[in-house]
């Protein structure tokens, strides 16, 4: 089956470790994104990537990081500089429109527990 | 710049009771628009899309007309399931733009009950 997994559904850390979530697609698609969420929230995004070994910041990119040295791959870094850290986090992807925008699939969620 | 508004929530209603939930949209050109669903738990899933005005996306009986003239894309169903309790999101995606990311109004709770 096509989609997108991320690993794992929970995740407990302590406070000051750096964790990394991991989302791997085998939908072949170009851009990959990470979002937050917070509850009774709505989604904000942390970094996105359009294509391999580039990626940009989103609107609350601080104390996360990214890499994406692969199409499938785009695991996501939270450090001991995220001052709330506590969250679902999800990935997404998406292929490249052809005139028009088409749509973001998305994993099943990760939920970090910062204790 | 590009936003949606959504009505807030939390909306309740009783099973078989008709739904609106109004999503308007601020962008330029003619972006593509979606609904997602969000189970508890979960993450999102794509209910039903629009890429053109006059377009009307459906899926599962949950219907949404996309409105040039009003910068609307309400999601409506004729009688809801207390499955349908969820958390819906209007987004939209700019034209010609590759693969940026969508724009995301804040998210409608809804709960049916029996």
């Amino acid at each position: 089956d096509g989609g997108i997994t991320q690993s794992p559904k929970y995740l407990f850390r302590k406070e000051g470790q750096n964790v990394t979530l991991s989302c791997e697609q085998n939908l072949n698609h170009d851009a990959m994104y990470w979002y937050r969420q917070d509850p009774g929230q709505g989604l904000r995004l942390i970094y996105y990537s359009q294509i391999v070994n580039d990626f940009q910041k989103g609107d609350i990119a601080e104390g996360y990081s990214v890499s994406r040295e692969k199409k499938e791959s785009f695991p996501l870094t939270v450090t001991s500089a995220q001052k709330n850290p506590t969250a679902f986090y999800l990935c997404a992807s998406s292929t490249m429109g052809q005139g028009f925008y088409n749509e973001q699939f998305f994993g099943p969620g990760t939920r970090l527990t910062v204790l | 710049g590009n936003s949606v508004t959504q009505m807030e929530g939390p909306v309740t209603l009783s099973e078989e009771a008709f739904l609106t939930i109004n999503c308007t949209y601020t962008a330029t050109g003619y972006p593509s628009l979606f609904w997602y669903v969000q189970y508890p738990g979960e993450g999102l899933q794509l209910l039903l899309k629009a890429t053109k005005a006059d377009d009307k996306g459906s899926n599962k009986g949950f219907e949404a007309t996309y409105r040039k003239e009003t910068t609307s894309f309400h999601l409506e169903k004729g009688s809801v399931q207390v499955s349908d309790s969820a958390v819906y999101f209007c987004a939209l995606g700019p034209r010609n733009s590759g693969n940026t990311p969508l724009v995301f109004g804040k998210g409608t709770r809804l709960s049916v009950i029996a």
